[in-house]
């Protein structure tokens, strides 16, 4: 069963703090995998897909990285704004995504 | 352009009731899935229309679930007799092609349903 942990659970960081968000996943056959980020009373909003291992993709101060059992969502010199849940998900075989737990993410001006 | 919208936002019923949510696509989206998220838990994959034909409902979790896409349009997602397990928060989420060619799902608010 296709499975998605991610670490940590909630993290607060003073406005400029750089830090790293971890997805850990494991999958059969991974087709993608997808960072979405969610404000409260909201519905999550896509941010990136990576397909493969190496790949990179950037957004502003956010930067998505892949490797073959896990992935990593940097924030650089983050603001006020960028907090949120970070939800990591999963595509396998089916038509479906498998998300995680989500990172709560604090930032602190 | 119109992003996917649900209704209600919030529905407080009795355990025994019935509750029917509906969800609106964004136009000329062709698939339309429903999510849930259990407090304290994932966002989980319930079901996926492609036009007015059930893809995949393999995460409906009992037949008192069922799901509608009349048309293929709008979608509605009834509950009936709510359990108090129900209680969360219902996604909807549209895409104009398959989850491979995209990666992009187009989410709405989300419906809360609180089953007393």
């Amino acid at each position: 069963e296709d499975q998605v942990t991610q670490s940590p659970e909630a993290l607060r960081l003073q406005e400029g703090e750089s830090s790293s968000l971890n997805c850990s996943y494991t999958v059969s056959g991974l087709r993608g995998l997808f960072w979405y980020r969610q404000d409260p009373g909201k519905g999550p909003e896509f941010l990136f897909t990576l397909y493969s291992a190496g790949e990179e993709k950037e957004k502003e101060r956010l930067k998505a990285t892949l490797t073959k059992k896990e992935s990593f969502l940097h924030i650089t010199a983050p603001k006020p704004e960028d907090s949120a849940t970070y939800l990591c998900a999963v595509l396998g075989g089916a038509q479906k995504l498998v998300f995680g737990q989500g990172t709560r993410l604090t930032i602190n001006p | 352009e119109a992003g996917v919208t649900q209704f209600p936002s919030h529905s407080v019923i009795e355990k025994g009731q019935t509750v029917t949510l509906r969800c609106d696509p964004i136009s000329g989206h062709d698939n339309l899935y429903w999510y849930r998220r259990v407090m304290g838990k994932e966002i989980k994959f319930l079901l996926h229309f492609v036009k007015e034909s059930k893809q995949d409902e393999s995460g409906m979790p009992n037949n008192r679930f069922l799901a509608e896409r009349t048309g293929g349009t709008y979608s509605t997602l009834k509950v009936q007799p709510a359990e108090l397990e129900d209680s969360g928060v219902y996604f909807c989420a549209s895409s104009p092609r398959e989850l491979l060619n995209t990666g992009e799902l187009f989410f709405g608010e989300g419906s809360r349903l609180t089953v007393l």
